[in-house]
This record gives structure tokens, sequence and C-alpha cells, in this order.
């Protein structure tokens, strides 16, 4: 099946400071992908829907100038979490669909957990 | 706005037992689909199963089959013949047909007790 990596898959940073999460689609082209948010025993929260070529559509709620996202390709996003705060400390999850598959769910990266000291 | 909702935050079931996860979904559309991912302790969601609200026939995947109630807006998953493997966190999900956008539940818990 088609796999989507991210990178890195943890990563500290101090508060203050900018760090920026990976995700590719290693196998297929995904004009779409979308930025997920879980915090320690909850559930997957929808972040923002990247969109290649154009802006990111963020969900109510999520402020855009904090989390940064740019989807410069068909095979990468990135999202970059900027001025970094404790509260941001979470883990990150990215998904991509195929759409050439036919099918309508979408894969997902392994995650990355940011930590904010 | 559509809602998920899963009111079993822990299970726990014997190894070779069957057990059953519940979820209810609240939309007022027709076209959808609905999902359960399982996130074992390494993170990576994995899809299970997935059925599309226009078939009546309820999907099964091996040892995996729900019971999609339309009109009761229910979607429960059975495990049969429970693995150690299968110990994990599970998420039912919905997504409006033509968004790709998942709503997910709270999650279940699960442990398969040996």
């Amino acid at each position: 099946g088609a796999v989507v990596s991210q990178h890195p898959s943890w990563v500290i940073c101090k508060s203050g400071t900018s760090v920026k999460i990976e995700c590719r689609s290693l196998d297929f082209q995904a004009t779409t992908m979308f930025w997920y948010r879980q915090f320690p025993k909850q559930s997957l929260m929808l972040m923002a829907t990247s969109n290649e070529g154009s802006k990111a559509t963020y969900e109510q709620g999520v402020e855009k100038d904090k989390f940064l996202i740019n989807h410069a390709s068909l095979t990468l996003s990135t999202l970059t979490v900027t001025s970094a705060h404790p509260e941001d400390s979470s883990f990150y999850i990215c998904s991509a669909r195929d759409p050439t598959s036919g099918i309508y769910e979408q894969y997902f990266g392994p995650g990355t957990r940011l930590t904010v000291t | 706005a559509q809602t998920v909702t899963q009111s079993q935050p822990e299970m726990s079931v014997q190894e070779a037992e069957t057990v059953t996860l519940s979820c209810t979904y609240d939309t007022s559309e027709s076209n959808y689909y609905l999902f359960w991912y399982k996130q074992p302790p390494s993170r990576q969601m994995i899809l299970v199963i997935r059925q599309e609200a226009y078939k009546q026939q309820n999907a099964t995947e091996n040892r995996f089959s729900v019971n999609f109630q339309k009109a009761a807006k229910s979607f429960s998953l059975k495990i049969s013949d429970s693995q150690l493997g299968d110990t994990a966190m599970y998420f039912c999900a919905f997504m409006l047909s033509g968004t790709y956008k998942y709503i997910f539940g709270t999650g279940t818990r699960l442990k398969v007790l040996a």
C-alpha cells in the first residue's frame, strides 16, 4: 500500500524557537494532505488541509500564523510551528490521499512528537 | 455539524474471545463513509475497516466486522478471536462524501488479556 513518511519522528525545541515537520508521500502524488494534532490519550483533531500550489485551509480555532503550512510539491507538505511554547507540545500526524487510487481514505504518517521546553 | 461518539473509553477481552466496540454518529447528510482505525502503541494509524453509507451490507475484513445501522446512526466494530496484537486504541471516524476530512471519535482503549 501507499506510504506516508514524517520527519522528524520526535523533536525537542526551546520555547520561542520554530520547528519544521515534513510529511512526504513516498510512492504517490498527493494533491491534498492533512495535518492533525493529538494530545495524550485524546483523539485526532484536524488542524488544516494542505493543498499543493495554494494556501492551506485551517480549521476553526487554529492559528494560521502559528502553524504555517506549505505544500510546495506533490509529495511534500511541511508544518512549521512558529515561536513554539510548551502548550504546543503534542503529537502531530499528517495524512495524504492518493487521488488516482479511486479510494477515499487517506494514508497516515507515523507522527511526530514535539516537546517544547 | 457532524459528531462521532464512542461511549466506551476502555474495554478488555480475553484472548480468543469476541468483543464489540460501539460508535454512534450524528449527521443530516446521506452520503458519507465510516471507518474504524487502530492506533497501537507505536501511534501509527492503521485502517481496520471501512463502510460506505450507501451500502446496506455490513463490511467484513477477516476477524473484523461491523454492524452498520444507518437509521440508528450506529456503527459498531466486532472483533472475533481476539489476539494480543489487537491491543490498541480504536477510533471510529466519519467522512462526509467529497470532503476527504475525517471526524474522529474519542477512542476506545482495548486491552486483550492472555
